[in-house]
């Protein structure tokens, strides 16, 4: 099965830039998507397609991947950003979808 | 406006049967995917696997096959997760997600609010 890392926890003060990786066996060749969730909610989608970010979600938020990592970077942290963040591709050799296992970020 | 609405929350023993639902409105139901997802208390997301509900073709994740049962109904635009034998290890939140567009790899934008399912004797 196709695993993705990710580190648990980061921590970023406000308005710095978070980055939150996400480890796969050349993920740089597949789709990442990333989410969001908060305590209580269900996960909202951030980035989906590496790179792209749906309608509501800032300009803050970016992805990137290359190799063996994706990485989520939010730039001008603010506390309404600290949240749970999941990292998911779709592994075309099982024909399944996969969740890294989470990063909590905290804004100091 | 798409989205889902999940049923409400669940409190059963060990070894009873339970199946939960997720019904979409607000878009055509027949050409999306619906996904489950489980959050075991404090936990990450977990992929369970994926059901299309025109033809209902099912894809699970090894690690639920043959532990649940994804199935959907599209006359009444409702999926639904299935349990024959619960456990306690089944204590979770499960979320129905739709995909933001209609292949079955695409980012799911789409949340159901999530059903709580607690199993304990």
């Amino acid at each position: 099965s196709y695993v993705l890392t990710q580190p648990p926890s980061v921590s970023v003060a406000p308005g710095k830039t978070a980055t939150i990786t996400c480890g796969g066996d050349n993920i740089g060749t597949k789709s990442v998507h990333w989410y969001q969730q908060k305590p209580g909610q269900a996960p909202v989608m951030v980035i989906y397609y590496d790179n792209d970010r749906p309608s509501g979600i800032p300009e803050r938020f970016s992805g990137s991947h290359s190799g063996n990592t994706a990485t989520l970077t939010i730039s001008r942290v603010d506390a309404g950003d600290e949240a749970d963040y999941y990292c998911q591709v779709w592994h075309t050799g099982s024909d399944l979808g996969v969740f890294g296992g989470g990063t909590k970020l905290t804004v100091l | 406006e798409a989205q889902l609405v999940q049923s409400g929350a669940e409190v059963k023993k060990p070894g009873e049967s339970l199946r939960i639902s997720c019904e979409g409105s607000g878009y055509s139901f027949t050409n999306f995917w619906i996904g489950w997802v489980r959050q075991r208390p404090g936990k990450g997301l977990e992929w369970m696997g994926l059901i299309h509900p025109g033809d209902s073709d099912t894809k699970y994740s090894p690690s639920f096959q043959g532990q649940v049962i994804i199935s959907a109904d599209k006359s009444i635009r409702t999926a639904y997760l299935q349990w024959n034998n619960l456990k306690a290890s089944d204590t979770a939140m499960y979320y129905c997600a739709r995909p933001y567009f209609v292949a079955r790899h695409d980012a799911f934008n789409i949340w159901g609010q999530g059903t709580m399912v607690t199993v304990s004797s």
